[in-house]
This record gives structure tokens, sequence and C-alpha cells, in this order.
């Protein structure tokens, strides 16, 4: 089975900084998906940037950037110039590309940008 | 496209009282997911339809729990005999077949069961 591990529950940074979350994962797979969701104190989940475990090109999306690492199975999240509404509790999530395709989410890190 | 919609947003029940949520996905979504999520928590899978099919349950999915998905739009996620553990926000999710790595929730259905 596979597992996803946030270790860092609580983050906190100023305004305008640069942050970056840890994710690591356990897999046999060799090709999948990794996400990083975003919810905030609104609920809704929502898609921050996704990886494809092929392709070696780290996602960006905008401010937004992962450093994948598939050898190493580390999927961490920076987020430039972080702005208030950033803050949020993000979840990184792993999904197989074959067979059942359900998301597999980690405890999730709770990032709180300051003024 | 008006995203995934859930209803009701909010739900206070007793404790042993039956309760259902309904979730639209969006329109041609034709996979469906339910996860739940306890407070402090990432979501856990429950199940998955594929349009009207539902291909997988997890082992949380107790036989209190039943989901449908009758004409493979909207489903419906029904939990009986409630009880005080259930208490959690019960988030829907919706993809399409041809890009099944680009999932959508909704904003979720708040249970507290007291």
């Amino acid at each position: 089975a596979q597992t996803v591990t946030q270790s860092q529950p609580e983050m906190s940074v100023q305004e305008a900084e640069t942050v970056t979350l840890s994710c690591t994962y356990d897999t046999s797979e060799s090709n999948y998906y990794l996400f990083w969701y975003k919810q905030p104190p609104s609920r809704q989940m929502i898609l921050v940037i996704r990886q494809e475990a092929y392709k070696q090109q780290n996602a960006t999306e905008n401010r937004f950037s992962v450093n994948f690492q598939k050898a190493a199975k580390s999927f961490s999240l920076k987020i430039s110039d972080s702005q208030l509404g950033d803050t949020a509790m993000y979840f990184c999530a792993f999904m197989k590309t074959q067979g059942a395709q359900k998301l597999v989410f980690g405890q999730g890190t709770r990032l709180t940008i300051n003024p | 496209d008006t995203g995934v919609s859930q209803d009701p947003r909010h739900k206070i029940t007793k404790r042993g009282q039956n309760v259902t949520f309904r979730c639209d996905p969006i329109s041609e979504h034709n996979r469906l997911y339910w996860y739940r999520q306890t407070l402090g928590q990432g979501p856990e899978f429950l199940t998955y339809f594929q349009n009207e099919a539902q291909l997988e349950k997890s082992r949380l999915l107790s036989d209190r729990f039943s989901a449908e998905r009758p004409k493979g739009s909207f489903s419906t996620l029904e939990i009986q005999r409630t009880e005080q553990g259930d208490s959690a926000m019960y988030l829907c999710a919706s993809s399409p077949d041809r890009a099944v790595n680009t999932i959508y929730f909704g904003e979720g259905s708040w249970l507290t069961v007291v």
C-alpha cells in the first residue's frame, strides 16, 4: 500500500518570504502522479500543482514549484513570494496511474503567512 | 461549469439516525469519489464510481454506509444508524476519464453526530 508522509505539522513565515513544504512517499509503483492540494479555512480542496513521475522536469505553476526526487521518493513544494492568501492547510497526495486511481493523502501541513 | 456541488453543507443529527448526502459532479465527469476527513487529518478514500459502476470501496466503508450513482450523474452517500465516530467532513470529487489526474473537489458536507 502507498503511504504519504508530511513531517511538518505547522509552518509560519512572513509575507513575501519563500517557504518549502516537505513530503515523502512510499510506493513500489514505477509510474504515478503526485499532487499538492491547498485547503483554506473555507474548506474546499484546491489543486495547487501536480507532477507525473515519468517526467523528470519539475512542475511549476506561477509562484509554486516542486522539487521531485524520484529515487528519494520526495516531493517538496516551494512557494515563492508568499502571500496572505496562501494561508491554508497543504496536503501532499499520491495516485497510481493504473488500477484503483484514488488519492492517498498525507496528514497535512498548516501554513500561516504573517503580515 | 459550476464545479462539484454537495448538499447539505452541514448536518447535525442524533446518534442512531440516518443521514444522506448528495454530490453533483462536474458535468461529463465520469469518475466520482467520496472521501472522509476528520479534523486535523488528510482525507481518506471511501469509494469510487466510474459512471454508475462502484469500482472500489474502502474498508472504512462499513455496512452502515452505502453509496449509489444510479444514472452515472449525481451520487448519494447514506449513513445508517449514525455513531459519534461518523462525525467528519464528507468530501466528493470528480474527474473525467480523459484526465484522471485532474480531480476537482466539492466544498464538503460536515456531519456532526450528537
